[in-house]
C-alpha cells in the first residue's frame, strides 16, 4: 500500500502570499490530520478531517484552513503569509479517526516564508 | 485536554548502549500511548504503541510498557545502533474520541556514537 504523500516537498513564498498544500492518504483512510512543526512550539495540531468535514481544529488563527475531498485528500490553505509560518507541515492518516487508530504521516511539506 | 512530558535531550550514547527514554502523561482515562520516530528530513514514523493499562508495545528491539500508576510510558531499548539516531516523540490522543489529533512531547533527540 502506499503511504501518504504530500505535495509540494518544499515551498518558498513571500510575506503576504497565499499558499496551497495537498496530501492523500493511505487507500481506505478517512481521516486526515495537519501538524505544524517548528523547532520553537514543537508539533501542534491544526485540524481533522473525517468524511470531508472538519470535527476540530487547533489553536490556530483564522488564516489557516482545509478542506477535504470525496476520495479522502485533502488540502490545507494559509493565507497572508508570515514569517512565523515558515515550518515543516505535516498530514497524517487514519482509518477511522479513532483515538486508538495510529497517524500513519506523511514526509512533510517544508515552507519557507521570506 | 491532555498532555505529555518527556526528556529532551539530546541524549548521547556510545554503541550498544541501553536506552531510556522518559515520558509522563497526564489524561481522563485510559487514552493509547505512542512513541514516534522522526529520522532526519522525513516524517514521523509510528514505533511503537499500547491501547490498554499494562500493555507492553515493542518494535525493532524498542519496548514501551503503560505504567497507570506511575502514568508513564518509557521507551527502552538494550542496545543501541548509531542508525537508531533519531528524534523521538511521545504521543497521546489529545482528547477522547480521535477528532483532536495528537498530543506531542517536545521529542527527544537521540545521538549515537560508533
Amino acid at each position: 500500500k502506499a503511504g501518504v504523500t504530500q505535495t509540494p516537498r518544499y515551498l518558498i513564498k513571500t510575506r503576504g502570499q497565499q499558499v496551497t498544500l495537498s496530501c492523500s492518504p493511505i487507500s481506505g483512510h478517512r481521516s486526515v490530520s495537519w501538524y505544524q512543526q517548528t523547532p520553537g512550539q514543537g508539533l501542534q495540531f491544526l485540524f481533522e478531517y473525517f468524511s470531508e468535514t472538519q470535527r476540530n481544529k487547533g489553536n490556530f488563527p483564522g488564516r489557516f484552513s482545509g478542506r477535504q475531498f470525496s476520495n479522502s485528500r485533502s488540502e490545507m490553505n494559509v493565507s497572508t503569509l508570515e514569517l512565523g509560518d515558515s515550518a515543516l507541515y505535516l498530514c497524517a492518516s487514519s482509518l477511522a479517526g479513532q483515538e486508538y487508530n495510529e497517524q500513519f504521516f506523511g514526509p512533510g511539506t517544508r515552507l519557507t516564508v521570506l | 485536554g491532555n498532555s505529555v512530558t518527556q526528556m529532551e535531550g539530546p541524549v548521547t550514547l556510545s554503541e550498544e548502549a541501553f536506552l531510556t527514554i522518559n515520558c509522563t502523561y497526564t489524561a481522563t482515562g485510559y487514552p493509547s500511548l505512542f512513541w514516534y520516530v522522526q529520522y532526519p528530513g522525513e516524517g514521523l514514523q509510528l514505533l511503537l504503541k499500547a491501547t490498554k493499562a499494562d500493555d507492553k508495545g515493542s518494535n525493532k528491539g524498542f519496548e514501551a510498557t503503560y505504567r497507570k500508576e506511575t502514568t508513564s510510558f518509557h521507551l527502552e531499548k538494550g542496545s543501541v545502533q548509531v542508525s537508531d539516531s533519531a528524534v523521538y516523540f511521545c504521543a497521546l490522543p489529545s482528547t477522547g474520541g480521535g477528532a483532536d489529533g495528537l498530543t506531542f512531547g517536545k521529542g527527544t533527540h537521540l545521538i549515537i556514537q560508533p
